[in-house]
């Protein structure tokens, strides 16, 4: 079976512009998560998608958006790079969300410049 | 919000000693716990986990322990190996809210 699938593994961008990261859960799996992982703040929930559906968001400034299509790939989108940006992406699919099993994808690994 | 302490934040140990790593949560209404393993350039793996109806989880050389009362939850690795060394995560969940809170990481280095 394979494993959630994020696409690109690495990317650079400059300061004010704006990115997008793809996720494909594992097959079956129907809930995604996205995650921020930063040397300083360790790991922070950005949110989780369940049939299409924001379920809940985390803190981060309207500069991140995400979105879950009808096959359950999502993507998330950052708006106005900042340099506080960098960091590793990563999505989680879950079969359901609500049982708290979630497998992680390599990541995505974005430098702003 | 919730929060999650993880300690210690590095460990060093030689190659078949055992590794001990401790968290507490701060929500009570956190009901799942698991634990991660990262190495360099990968994603998060999961390799134990367990639930607030048990107290203790074993799988061969890797163990979780439990305490609600204390809120907290410790990994234990036995017999450790050098492919063992890696960033060792924990996390707290609450189904209501869809998402896991997790603690700062420790870089465990296993010596031959």
């Amino acid at each position: 079976k394979a494993g959630v699938t994020q696409t690109p593994r690495y990317l650079i961008k400059t300061r004010g512009q704006q990115v997008t990261l793809s996720c494909s859960p594992i097959s079956g799996h129907r809930s995604v998560s996205w995650y921020q992982q930063t040397p300083g703040q360790g790991l922070q929930f950005l949110f989780e998608y369940f049939s299409e559906t924001q379920r809940n968001k985390g803190n981060f400034p309207g500069r991140f958006s995400g979105r879950q299509f009808s096959n359950s790939r999502s993507e998330m989108n950052v708006s106005t790079l900042e340099l506080g940006d960098s960091a590793l992406y990563l999505c989680a699919s879950s079969s359901e969300g609500g049982s708290g099993e979630l497998f992680f994808g390599e990541g995505s690994r974005l430098t702003v410049l | 919000g919730e929060n999650v302490e993880q300690h210690p934040s590095t460990l060093s140990v030689q190659e078949g000693d055992s590794a001990v790593i401790k968290c507490t949560y701060s929500d009570s209404a956190s009901n799942y716990f698991p634990w991660y393993k990262q190495e360099l350039g990968k994603g998060p793996q999961l390799i134990i986990d367990i639930r607030s109806n048990v107290g203790e989880k074993k799988d061969q050389r890797i163990a979780v322990t439990l305490n609600k009362t204390a809120k907290h939850f410790s990994l234990h690795i036995t017999e450790t190996q050098p492919e063992d060394s890696a960033v060792y995560f924990c996390a707290s969940y609450r189904g209501s809210n869809y998402k896991l809170t997790f603690g700062k990481g420790t870089l465990l280095t296993v010596n031959p």
